[in-house]
């Protein structure tokens, strides 16, 4: 069965500017969780969406948001873009909020 | 959720066992510790959990202590493409924490030949 896919792969904004990542997680699964990941951070949780609704929420700034529709599919979106946003960002799925992990291969967002 | 600690990094030979310890000391009952590994930024892939109970599978062995505080996960026959960085979690089965997955800076494993 298909994985966790995520688009875009890469990209590239200038600061200011607003991005918009997507997730489709594995059928049949509920939970979706997005993470950031730097060099300097490491791997950070955003938030996660469980049919349809932020059930948890990790200390980002209220510029990073998210949401998931009916399909389970998810969106995490970055406004006013700073260059401490460049990181990857990678999304996961499960079946329920406790169960295993699945994640992408993440998008790579470059802020110039 | 409960913070875990890891080793920065550590080496094994390979077609040796790789012992990587994890602790998790302020573990609650009703968290899980699970294992994932990432390889050149690539999205983490699961290993293996477990609650109380040590755990086997195709990958890895998982031995979690009788007091739950720390836990070693074990690749018996590590190869060169068991480089990566392992990280250990301690996931919510419910609860308010329920789906937030807290990863510390994992232990950086490099199989030498």
């Amino acid at each position: 069965k298909a994985g966790v896919t995520q688009t875009p792969r890469y990209l590239i904004k200038t600061r200011g500017q607003q991005v918009t990542l997507s997730c489709s997680p594995i059928s049949g699964h509920r939970s979706v969780s997005w993470y950031q990941q730097t060099p300097g951070q490491g791997l950070q949780f955003l938030f996660e969406y469980f049919s349809e609704t932020q059930r948890n929420k990790g200390n980002f700034p209220g510029r990073f948001s998210g949401r998931q529709f009916s399909n389970s599919r998810s969106e995490m979106n970055v406004s006013t873009l700073e260059l401490g946003d460049s990181a990857l960002y990678l999304c996961a799925s499960s079946l329920a909020s406790y169960g295993e992990l699945f994640f992408g291969e993440g998008s790579r967002l470059t802020v110039l | 959720d409960a913070k875990t600690t890891q080793p920065t990094s550590m080496d094994c030979a390979e077609g040796r066992a790789a012992n990587l310890p994890c602790n998790h000391s302020t573990i609650s009952g009703n968290e899980y510790v699970y294992w994932y590994r990432q390889i050149h930024s690539q999205g983490p892939q699961y290993i293996i959990h477990g609650l109380k109970n040590n755990e086997t599978n195709e990958m890895a062995s998982l031995i979690i202590t009788e007091d739950r505080k720390s836990s070693t996960l074990i690749l018996p026959h590590a190869t060169l493409r068991d480089t990566a960085v392992y990280y250990c979690i301690a996931r919510s089965r419910g609860g308010y924490n329920a789906g937030k997955s807290t990863f510390g800076d994992g232990t950086t494993l490099t199989v030498k030949p």
